[in-house]
């Protein structure tokens, strides 16, 4: 199993429709997860943390599944400029190391 | 907003020339990275930096590699003798804590010709 892993879309979706992705990662000991936005040619921005089952800010919710090691990125009313690509981090337990997953693309269309 | 911030943002070079990309992390922030990220493909950790030594590096990060914080806000990264497989976005970023969130700077465009 890869270390972190994330479906590359793209995931085509109309304005206002609710889109979800996921993100399996292979370290049980992990205890911190992030996902990020990367607009082409950009650095990656903070999106969210998600430090034990989940969090929330506003149209984003992050879920975390120990059980099956994944988490989840749940987007609402999708809006144009949601359209990026999203980047799951994971850092290693016991190491100084993150790793990132290849990203998922997101095209949110008019 | 503290921000990273690193300079130059695009450098072009020679095959075989020494670079030395430059960042300044967040100020109260204690763990330095460097990141590689080729055109089109995924974001690779090179090297993380902690008490001004390095704390963890991969398989990338070989001996034409190196790091430093000359003083109390740079951190650098050198690349001493360019390969054309060098050409990539270099993004430096710190965070508080390792474990933490990170924080990127705008990135570095390593163009070797």
């Amino acid at each position: 199993r890869k270390e972190v892993e994330q479906d590359p879309g793209p995931f085509n979706v109309p304005e206002g429709a609710t889109v979800a992705f996921n993100c399996t990662y292979s370290n049980s000991a992990s205890q911190s997860f992030f996902w990020y936005r990367q607009d082409c040619r950009k650095e990656p921005k903070l999106l969210m943390s998600v430090y034990s089952s989940g969090n929330e800010d506003g149209r984003f919710t992050a879920q975390l599944n120990r059980a099956s090691q994944y988490i989840s990125l749940l987007i609402r009313d999708s809006k144009l400029s949601d359209s990026a690509t999203y980047l799951c981090v994971v850092p290693t337990s016991g190491t100084y190391k993150y790793i990132f997953g290849t990203g998922t693309r997101l095209k949110v269309l008019a | 907003e503290p921000e990273v911030t690193q300079t130059p943002s695009h450098q072009v070079t020679q095959m075989g020339q020494e670079v030395i990309l430059r960042c300044v992390p967040i100020s109260n922030h204690l763990y330095f990275y460097w990141y590689r990220q080729i055109l089109g493909q995924k974001v690779e950790f090179l090297v993380s930096f902690y008490n001004n030594e390095i704390s963890e590096k991969s398989e990338i990060f070989d001996d034409q590699f190196s790091v430093e914080r000359p003083d109390g806000s740079n951190f650098t990264l050198k690349i001493r003798s360019t390969k054309l497989e060098d050409s990539a976005m270099y993004f430096c970023a710190s965070s508080v804590e390792t474990g933490n969130e990170q924080y990127f700077g705008p990135g570095t465009r390593l163009t070797v010709t």
